[in-house]
């Protein structure tokens, strides 16, 4: 099974509205972070928001916040007030515990493709 | 620098030769991480180093990837006899605390191969 599925096609939003981007992972390791990176045309990887499962509270980063929902297995992205810029790829990925000192990569998700039209 | 760094930032060879990826990353991050990325897709983990711990090659998708890295600095990516399926953007990234679940992964701008 994937462990972290992103299965929206190109997603469009007009300028200043909210957009919804969904993911949802499979692990059955307690302890796991899930994050979100936007990748512009640039190619760099920014870092947006993370959520830990332990986490009682959705995360918040300004525009960004993070719907979690545990018994689901979903870490949806919401992006308020879209901007222009917002326009790139994003991903979700998830970094299990596993064990200390093992590794902890971060597995991605295939990504979504977000317009943001003025 | 502030970020990690990677170069060179495009890399054009032929099919048959070898290549080597460079990657510094930030100061003080003791894990790096290398992931491949072909055009549209998703990131796909390489290899991961850890102190003086061995590194995990699992992700390594055949025997003409090695990569190296001194101490807890510098890491070189190498592709020997490079083929076209090779073309892709390879990121290095690095985190703070490796086997932290709370970290995330800082990455660099990528080095963009294209095998002709």
């Amino acid at each position: 099974a994937q462990k972290i599925t992103q299965t929206q096609p190109g997603m469009f939003v007009q300028e200043k509205e909210a957009v919804t981007l969904d993911c949802t992972y499979d692990t059955s390791d307690p302890s796991y972070g899930l994050f979100w990176y936007k990748q512009p045309s640039s190619g760099e990887m920014i870092f947006l928001i993370y959520q830990g499962s332990y986490d009682q509270q959705n995360a918040t980063e300004g525009r960004y916040s993070l719907n979690f929902q545990k018994a689901r297995k979903s870490a949806n992205l919401v992006i308020s007030a879209s901007q222009l810029g917002d326009s790139a790829m994003y991903f979700c990925a998830m970094r299990e515990l596993i064990r200390p000192g093992a590794n902890s990569k971060l597995t991605f998700g295939k990504g979504i493709t977000l317009s943001v039209r003025p | 620098g502030a970020g990690v760094s990677q170069s060179p930032s495009n890399k054009v060879t032929e099919k048959g030769k070898d290549v080597e990826l460079r990657c510094d990353p930030i100061s003080g991050h003791t894990a790096l991480y290398w992931y491949r990325q072909r055009l549209g897709q998703g990131l796909e983990f390489l290899i991961y180093f850890q102190g003086n711990s061995a590194p995990d090659k699992s992700g390594l998708p055949s025997d003409r990837f090695s990569a190296e890295r001194t101490g807890e600095s510098v890491s070189t990516l190498t592709i020997q006899r490079t083929q076209q399926e090779d073309s892709a953007v390879y990121l290095c990234a690095s985190s703070s605390r490796q086997s932290s679940y709370n970290s995330p992964l800082h990455f660099g701008n990528g080095t963009r191969l294209t095998v002709t």
